[in-house]
């Protein structure tokens, strides 16, 4: 099976602008988890869909948005950039239960300038 | 305070050594616990999950957890080189999120 794939892998922006980012789950994986990875912060949680709906969201403000696909497929995005939204994105698929194993992506690394 | 803590590090054996790393969580709802090793510049990638008392092994890696006391711990058997990376305590309490700890970073010296 392929794993969880993202793009792009790597983006530079400019504060004030906004990004979009994509993720595609493991085949026949209905639920898509976003995490964000920051040197100073580690791995925070942002939200988790499934079957479209969102189930659960993180501490994170506004700006932070996401959306998922009839296919599982989501995206994130974050609007007004600010420079400390550079890190890492991690896009993570399971089969949807509460507590089950996520598979991660290979992350989408943004650099905010 | 974190739900989810991990003994500071970093950590530094000798190849063929035992690496111990331990967590502790606060959120007595969590059911289900996962570690994840993460190498420099790559994504987490799944070692073990455990979800019952006990110890739980896969190779050279043993997992072990503890409700009572609310802790969580990774043993690394016989270290390879190959094993330096940073390691992820993460918990889950059936809201369809994890948790993480700030991470364990082990190098294995040769």
């Amino acid at each position: 099976k392929a794993g969880v794939t993202q793009t792009p892998r790597y983006l530079i922006k400019t504060r004030g602008q906004q990004v979009t980012l994509s993720c595609s789950p493991i085949s026949g994986h209905r639920s898509v988890s976003w995490y964000q990875q920051t040197p100073g912060q580690g791995l925070q949680f942002l939200f988790e869909y499934f079957s479209e709906t969102q189930r659960n969201k993180g501490n994170f403000p506004g700006r932070f948005s996401g959306r998922q696909f009839s296919n599982s497929r989501s995206e994130m995005n974050v609007s007004t950039l600010e420079l400390g939204d550079s890190a890492l994105y991690l896009c993570a698929s399971s089969s949807g239960g509460g507590e089950e194993t996520q598979y991660f992506g290979p992350g989408t690394r943004l650099l905010v300038l | 305070q974190k739900e989810v803590e991990q003994n500071s590090g970093p950590l530094s054996v000798p190849e063929g050594a035992i690496a111990s790393l331990n967590c502790t969580y606060s959120d007595r709802g969590s059911q289900s616990f996962f570690w994840y090793r993460q190498y420099s510049g790559k994504s987490p990638e799944l070692i073990m999950s455990i979800y019952s008392n006990g110890d739980k092994e896969d190779g050279r890696f043993t997992a072990q957890l503890n409700k009572a006391s609310q802790y969580v711990s990774l043993l690394i058997r016989d270290s390879q080189p190959s094993d330096s990376a940073t390691y992820l305590c993460a918990g889950s309490s059936n809201d369809y999120k994890l948790s993480f700890g700030a991470g364990t970073t082990v190098t294995v010296r040769a």
